[in-house]
C-alpha cells in the first residue's frame, strides 16, 4: 500500500458543488500538506498542518478549507467548486523539521464543469 | 520574497546525450533544496537534496545536482539520459524558517528522443 493515499483519484463536478479531497498517510508523520498544480505554474501550497490543532494557509487558500481528522488524515474540501479550480491536487507529509523531504500521494485530478 | 526558477520550460535530448536543468532560487537563510520527478499520471518522488556540506549531491537514477551559493543555484544534471528519463522535473526550496514548507519551481518537461 501506498504510504500517502489520496481518494478519489479523479474527478468531476459541477460549479457549485461541494466536493471534499481526502488523503491518509501510514508515514507517522505530524505534517501533512496540500498542494495545487496547474501546467507552467509548478506547485502552489493551499494549506499545512503542523498536528491535528495547527492548520495554516498557505499562498492560495482562498475557496478552500481543510480538516485535519486525525494524525494520518486531512481532507481538502472545496465549499462551492468553480471551473479555475480544475486542477492536479497533491497531498504530501513530512516528519518535524526543516531539512526533512516530503512524501506525496499520486494525486486527484478535478475538473470542475 | 522566496522564490524558485527554472528557466526551460520544456527541453528535449537525445537519448545518451547528457542532461542539464537549470535551477534558481531566491531565500534568504540557508537554503534546503530539492530535486522532484513526477512521470505521467504519478505523484511526485525525491531524485535528491541538499542540506549542507559538499556542495555536489548524488541522488537516484544517476542524477546529481551542484549547489552555488554565488549564482543561487541548483542545477540537475545527468551524464547519460535514457528514454525512462522523460517526465516532468521540479526543483524546491524548503523554508527553514517556516518549518520546512515547499516552494516549488514551474517545472521542466524533458523529452527524450531516439
Amino acid at each position: 500500500d501506498a504510504d500517502v493515499t489520496q481518494t478519489p483519484r479523479n474527478r468531476i463536478t459541477k460549479t457549485g458543488k461541494r466536493i471534499m479531497l481526502e488523503c491518509s498517510q501510514t508515514k507517522g508523520h505530524d505534517r501533512m500538506y496540500w498542494y495545487r498544480q496547474d501546467p507552467g505554474l509548478g506547485l502552489r501550497l493551499i494549506y499545512y498542518s503542523f498536528d491535528v490543532k495547527d492548520i495554516n494557509k498557505g499562498e492560495i487558500s482562498d475557496g478552500y478549507s481543510v480538516s485535519r481528522q486525525a494524525q494520518a488524515k486531512f481532507s481538502l474540501s472545496l465549499e462551492s467548486a468553480i471551473p479555475n479550480q480544475t486542477a492536479l491536487y497533491f497531498c504530501a507529509t513530512s516528519d518535524a523539521g526543516p531539512n526533512t523531504e516530503a512524501f506525496f500521494g499520486q494525486g486527484t485530478r478535478l475538473t470542475v464543469v | 520574497a522566496q522564490s524558485v526558477t527554472q528557466p526551460d520550460i520544456h527541453i528535449t535530448v537525445s537519448e545518451g546525450a547528457s542532461l542539464e536543468l537549470r535551477c534558481n532560487y531566491s531565500y534568504g537563510a540557508t537554503p534546503y533544496l530539492f530535486w522532484y520527478v513526477q512521470s505521467p499520471g504519478q505523484g511526485l518522488q525525491l531524485l535528491l537534496k541538499y542540506f549542507s556540506g559538499d556542495t555536489l549531491v548524488q541522488g537516484i537514477k544517476g542524477f546529481e545536482a551542484e549547489f552555488k551559493r554565488s549564482q543561487s543555484s541548483f542545477n540537475l544534471r545527468k551524464p547519460s539520459v535514457h528514454w525512462s528519463d522523460a517526465a516532468e522535473y521540479f526543483c524546491a526550496v524548503g523554508l527553514y524558517n517556516q518549518g520546512g514548507k515547499l516552494i516549488f519551481g514551474q517545472g521542466t518537461e524533458l523529452s527524450v528522443k531516439p
